[in-house]
């Protein structure tokens, strides 16, 4: 069974703080990992993918197999981050995708 | 390509009524999926097709709620009766096989039972 976890439902933080959203998997096979950010009352959007190692909007995530983590960071928070946060997990046999619980953050002035 | 579309955006309805809503995906994608979201439980997967076929309906909560694919490019989720626990967001996502870039998402439709 495939599951993801993101422990923290909401987290706060000041503009130009950094900011680091907890991704947790348990996958038995090479899982694909991604992070999906919605706006507020907008759809989903992919926001990146560990395979391509990108950075996208200032945002990273490294994907760490031994610790079967997936977290979200970005050095320096800005107040347009602030949206709700889906990390997910594809796992090899299918197309389906695995969805956390979300991470509500909230970047204040 | 415009995207995964969905209809209606705003639904408000009274208790009892049907209700349908309605998805195009993107064309040339062989998987559909249905996400109901709500603040207190956040994301679930309702039901998922692939190739106009269902492949997991586990996640529709009841008899009330049903989907179709009758073709590749449109599909169907039908709440009869609707009660105001249904009220949420309901999004249609679709997705190419091995489809690097995961899911593309529909706008959604916010549904409102009264």
């Amino acid at each position: 069974a495939q599951r993801v976890t993101q422990p923290e439902k909401l987290l706060s933080v000041f503009k130009g703080a950094p900011v680091e959203l907890k991704c947790n998997y348990s996958y038995s096979g090479s899982p694909e990992l991604f992070w999906y950010v919605q706006y507020s009352r907008q759809r989903l959007q992919l926001l990146l993918r560990h395979i391509s190692r990108e950075s996208i909007k200032g945002f990273t995530a490294d994907l760490n197999k031994g610790e079967t983590s997936f977290h979200l960071k970005k050095p320096f928070a800005q107040e347009e981050d602030s949206a709700m946060y889906y990390c997910a997990l594809r796992g090899t046999s299918g197309s389906r995708l695995t969805f956390g619980e979300g991470t509500q953050l909230t970047v204040n002035p | 390509d415009a995207g995964v579309i969905q209809s209606p955006r705003h639904e408000v309805t009274e208790m009892g009524q049907e209700v349908t809503l309605r998805c195009k995906p993107i064309s040339g994608h062989d998987y559909l999926f249905w996400y109901r979201q709500t603040m207190m439980r956040g994301l679930e997967l309702l039901i998922y097709f692939n190739n106009n076929v269902p492949i997991d309906d586990s996640g529709m909560p009841e008899d009330r709620f049903s989907a179709k694919m009758p073709n590749a490019s449109f599909s169907t989720l039908k709440i009869q009766p609707s009660e105001p626990r249904d009220s949420a967001v309901y999004f249609c996502a679709s997705s190419g096989t091995g489809a690097i870039y995961g899911y593309t998402f529909g706008s959604g439709t916010r549904l409102t039972v009264v």
